[in-house]
C-alpha cells in the first residue's frame, strides 16, 4: 500500500490565521481526499482533490475556506483559512490506487485554534 | 448521496461477550464495503473489507463481517470480545464515485 507522510502532525494556530497541511505520497494515485474528523466525531469528507483542477468539494465545504491544490500526482495540501476555533480538528488525507480498493491514511494533522 | 448508519453509537459489553456492531448503507449499486477501528489516541486501523465474492469477510483480531445485498447491511461481528477491543468502530462505503463515506461511529467499552 502507499506509504503517506502529512505534515505538519500538529500546529496551535491563532484565529484568524491559515494553516496548509501538506501530504506527500511515495507512488503515484489515482485519487486523493481530504477529511476532517472534529473531537469525538467521526470522518467527514471536505474534498476529492482533483490534479490540475479544481478541488471537487462537499456539502458544507468551500474553496475559500478550504483551499485544495493538486499540481501532480503524489502530493497535495489542504489549506484551512481565516481559521476560528470550530476549526479545530484532525485533518487527514487519504489516498486510492489505481486498481486497488485499498484506501491509505495519512497520520493526521491535529489543528488547534486559539 | 450515499450515507452509513451506525445505529448502535456506544456500546458496553463484558470480556467473552459477543459483539455486533450495524451498518446500513443507502446507495443501491455496487458498493466496496469497509470496517476500520480507532483505538484511543491512535490512527485508523482497517479491520476487513469487502468487495465482491463471499459476503462473509474474516478480518484481523477476530473479526468478522456479513454482506447482506437485500438489507443494504454490513454487520460486525466478534464471538469473544477482549479488554484491548475498547475502541472506536467506523463502517464506510464506497461507490462508484470512490468517495469513502463513513458512519457516525460506534464507541465500544468492553470490561475485564
Amino acid at each position: 500500500s502507499a506509504v503517506i507522510s502529512q505534515k505538519p502532525s500538529r500546529d496551535i494556530c491563532q484565529r484568524g490565521t491559515s494553516l496548509t497541511i501538506q501530504c506527500q505520497v511515495d507512488s503515484q494515485v489515482t485519487m486523493m481526499f481530504w477529511y476532517r474528523q472534529q473531537p469525538g466525531q467521526s470522518l467527514t469528507l471536505i474534498a476529492t482533490a482533483n490534479q490540475g483542477s479544481e478541488a471537487t468539494y462537499e456539502s458544507g465545504f468551500v474553496i475559500d475556506k478550504f483551499p485544495i491544490s493538486r499540481p501532480n500526482l503524489t502530493f497535495s495540501t489542504l489549506t484551512v483559512s481565516n481559521m476560528s476555533p470550530e476549526d479545530s480538528s484532525i485533518y487527514l488525507c487519504s489516498v486510492l490506487r489505481q486498481g486497488s480498493y485499498g484506501y491509505t491514511f495519512g497520520s493526521g494533522t491535529r489543528l488547534t485554534v486559539v | 448521496a450515499q450515507s452509513v448508519s451506525q445505529h448502535n453509537h456506544h456500546v458496553i459489553l463484558s470480556e467473552a461477550a459477543s459483539l455486533e456492531l450495524g451498518c446500513n448503507y443507502s446507495y443501491g449499486g455496487t458498493v466496496n464495503l469497509f470496517w476500520y477501528v480507532q483505538y484511543p489516541g491512535q490512527h485508523l486501523q482497517l479491520l476487513l473489507k469487502y468487495f465482491s465474492g463471499d459476503p462473509l469477510v474474516k478480518g484481523i483480531k477476530g473479526f468478522e463481517a456479513e454482506f447482506i445485498k437485500s438489507k443494504f447491511s454490513f454487520n460486525l461481528r466478534k464471538p469473544s470480545v477482549q479488554w484491548s477491543d475498547t475502541a472506536e468502530y467506523f463502517c464506510a462505503v464506497s461507490d462508484s464515485s470512490y468517495k469513502l463515506i463513513f458512519g457516525s461511529g460506534t464507541r465500544l467499552l468492553v470490561r475485564p
